[in-house]
Order: C-alpha cells, then sequence, then structure tokens
C-alpha cells in the first residue's frame, strides 16, 4: 500500500524566519499533492494543493515544490507569523477512494 | 456555504456501548471519508463513501461500520466500545472526481471510559 512519510516531526522556527515540511510518497500513480493546517481544537483545512503536471504553486507566504522523480513534495512558509503554528499534514492522492496522510510536522513559530 | 457539520462534538460513553456519529458534508459533495485521529496514530483512514457505498475500507476491526444516505449524510457507528477507541473522530467530504482536496468538520471527541 502507499507509504507517506513527513520529516521533521517537529519544527521550531523564530518569527520570521523560513519553514519546510518535507512529504515523501512512494505510490508513482498519485497525481494530486496537498497540505493540510490543523489548529488546536479544529479539523484539517486545505491550504495549498498541486496537480502533478505543475512543478512549483504559490500562494502568499506559502509555496509547495513537487519532485514527482523523487517521489516527494514540500512545503515552503515564508516570513513565518505565530499564528502558522499549527500542525502541517500532507496527504499525496491518486484520484482514488482512500488518502493516506503523513503523521503531522508540529511548527511552533516563537515571537 | 455551509461547511461539514459533525454530531455531536463531545460524548462520553461506558466500555461495551455503542455510538452512533453523524456528518452533514458541504452541499453537492457526494464523496465523504472518516477518519480516527489519535496523539500516537495521526489520522487512520477508516472508510469512504460515495454515492451511498463504501468505496475503500481502512484497517479497522469489523465493530467500525458505516453508511451513506441518498442525501450525502453520512453516519458511523462504533459497537462494544473499547478504551482505545477514544479519539478525535472526523468526517471530511470533498468534490466528485480525482484530485480533490477534503473539507473537514470539526470531529466528534469521543471517550470511552
Amino acid at each position: 500500500g502507499e507509504n507517506v512519510e513527513q520529516h521533521p516531526s517537529t519544527l521550531s522556527v523564530q518569527e520570521g524566519d523560513s519553514a519546510v515540511i518535507k512529504c515523501t510518497y512512494s505510490d508513482s500513480a498519485s497525481n494530486y499533492f496537498p497540505w493540510y493546517k490543523q489548529e488546536l481544537g479544529k479539523g484539517p483545512q486545505l491550504i495549498i494543493d498541486i496537480r502533478s503536471n505543475v512543478g512549483e504553486k504559490k500562494d502568499q507566504r506559502i509555496a509547495v515544490t513537487l519532485n514527482k522523480t523523487a517521489k516527494h513534495f514540500s512545503l515552503h512558509i515564508t516570513e513565518t507569523q505565530p499564528e502558522d503554528s499549527a500542525v502541517y499534514f500532507c496527504a499525496p492522492n491518486t484520484g482514488g477512494f482512500k488518502t493516506i496522510f503523513g503523521a503531522g510536522t508540529r511548527l511552533f513559530v516563537k515571537a | 456555504k455551509a461547511g461539514v457539520t459533525q454530531t455531536p462534538r463531545y460524548l462520553i460513553k461506558t466500555r461495551g456501548q455503542q455510538v452512533t456519529l453523524s456528518c452533514s458534508p458541504i452541499s453537492g459533495h457526494r464523496s465523504v471519508s472518516w477518519y480516527q485521529q489519535t496523539p500516537g496514530q495521526g489520522l487512520q483512514f477508516l472508510f469512504e463513501y460515495f454515492s451511498e457505498t463504501q468505496r475503500n475500507k481502512g484497517n479497522f476491526p469489523g465493530r467500525f461500520s458505516g453508511r451513506q444516505f441518498s442525501n450525502s449524510r453520512s453516519e458511523m457507528n462504533v459497537s462494544t466500545l473499547e478504551l482505545g477507541d477514544s479519539a478525535l473522530y472526523l468526517c471530511a467530504s470533498r468534490g466528485q472526481g480525482a484530485a480533490f482536496g477534503y473539507t473537514f468538520g470539526s470531529g466528534t471527541r469521543l471517550t470511552v471510559v
């Protein structure tokens, strides 16, 4: 079955610094690569996604890059703010009826 | 547009009892998935329904079951509750077709005592 790994599991940065989280997957049929943010007491929220025909996508301070050959994609957050503190999940998908989530990365942004 | 609604938000049950959780997806979304979230195990896939049919199931015992109605609302049931079933149960819906992201509800926090 699909194997999804996220690194690091915990990340602590100073406000204003950049943060990068990497997701590695095993299923070469994956064609959709989203990132979710989960804040305390809430369900995960889709924050950015990319499809397999695109290498990079940006939305203000966040970006996702995809390397299909190496089977990994990364979340980049620039100019981090305290409100970016949350748990982030990747969830590569083949378009089928089962999505495996990464174990999550807990991001702490220190003011 | 209303989001994904899960009821109840909190539930306390005794070992051996059964429980039913409810999920109303975003209007127009026909696919509903359920996940169990625990601190040690992350988000574990339970099952996904589309057009009233279970399309895939995760690695959970038969005590966990679900169904989807014609209006796409979904319920999941856990029978003979065990202490280890204590978790946050999340429901998510998504649009039809490949490569759509999920919209999650806020979850139901189940505590088994």
